[in-house]
């Protein structure tokens, strides 16, 4: 079935650094993409979202980039804090399709040396 | 805050207990979903509620009974669960087809 998957469940990065988190989806209809931030004991948070008329957009330290061609997303976080600690996760959907469904990546944990 | 409230945080229940799970949205969204969230697995929705008429039942065992009584409330009735169905439950509201607000979940433990 379709399916949105995330290539590393765990990234070390050392503050400041940049991080980039990458996601696989399979669904080529699939036209709206989410980065979610999940922290401790908290419900996933809203990050940054892209449709696939864009290429890239960017936030506050953060980027998220799309490749249609290869179906890839990565989020990109500059200069790396301990606040940003947390499992990130990235979901898809096709607006098209009508469904109040997104698909969800499993998670890639971000941990951040100091 | 998120704007997505969720009671309780925490729950812990016998296998042959009754209990709910609530939650409130106060963003003015038309859908509510249930996701459920276990160690090292995607997120698992459970139920859609849009304008309150349920549209997605994601093949949920019949011990989980959802109700949304209006578009800002949404409840998830439990009864006979299994150690299994520990996990985070999480309740998440949108406004159509935009990104989802979630709540904080309630962190649900069977016994």
């Amino acid at each position: 079935g379709e399916s949105v998957g995330l290539h590393l469940p765990t990234l070390s990065v050392q503050e400041g650094d940049n991080s980039i988190i990458n996601c696989a989806y399979s669904n080529s209809a699939s036209d709206y993409f989410i980065w979610y931030k999940q922290e401790s004991g908290k419900g996933p948070q809203f990050i940054i979202d892209i449709r696939s008329n864009m290429d890239k957009r960017q936030g506050q330290r953060v980027t998220v980039l799309l490749n249609k061609t290869v179906k890839h997303l990565s989020l990109q976080i500059a200069a790396t804090q301990p606040g940003d600690s947390a499992v990130y996760f990235c979901a898809e959907n096709s607006v098209n399709s009508g469904t109040y469904k997104y698909i969800f990546g499993t998670g890639t944990r971000l941990k951040v040396l100091a | 805050e998120t704007g997505v409230t969720q009671t309780p945080r925490h729950l812990v229940m016998g296998m042959t207990n009754k209990k709910s799970l609530k939650c409130e949205q106060h963003l003015g969204h038309n859908a509510m979903y249930w996701y459920k969230q276990s160690a090292k697995k995607p997120l698992e929705l459970m139920f859609v509620y849009n304008f309150k008429e349920q549209t997605e039942n994601n093949s949920v065992p019949s011990r989980f009974s959802p109700e949304c009584p209006n578009s800002s409330h949404l409840f998830l009735h439990l009864h006979t669960l299994q150690p299994e169905d520990s996990a985070l439950y999480l309740c998440a509201s949108s406004q159509y087809l935009d990104g989802y607000t979630f709540g904080s979940g309630t962190r649900l433990t069977v016994v």
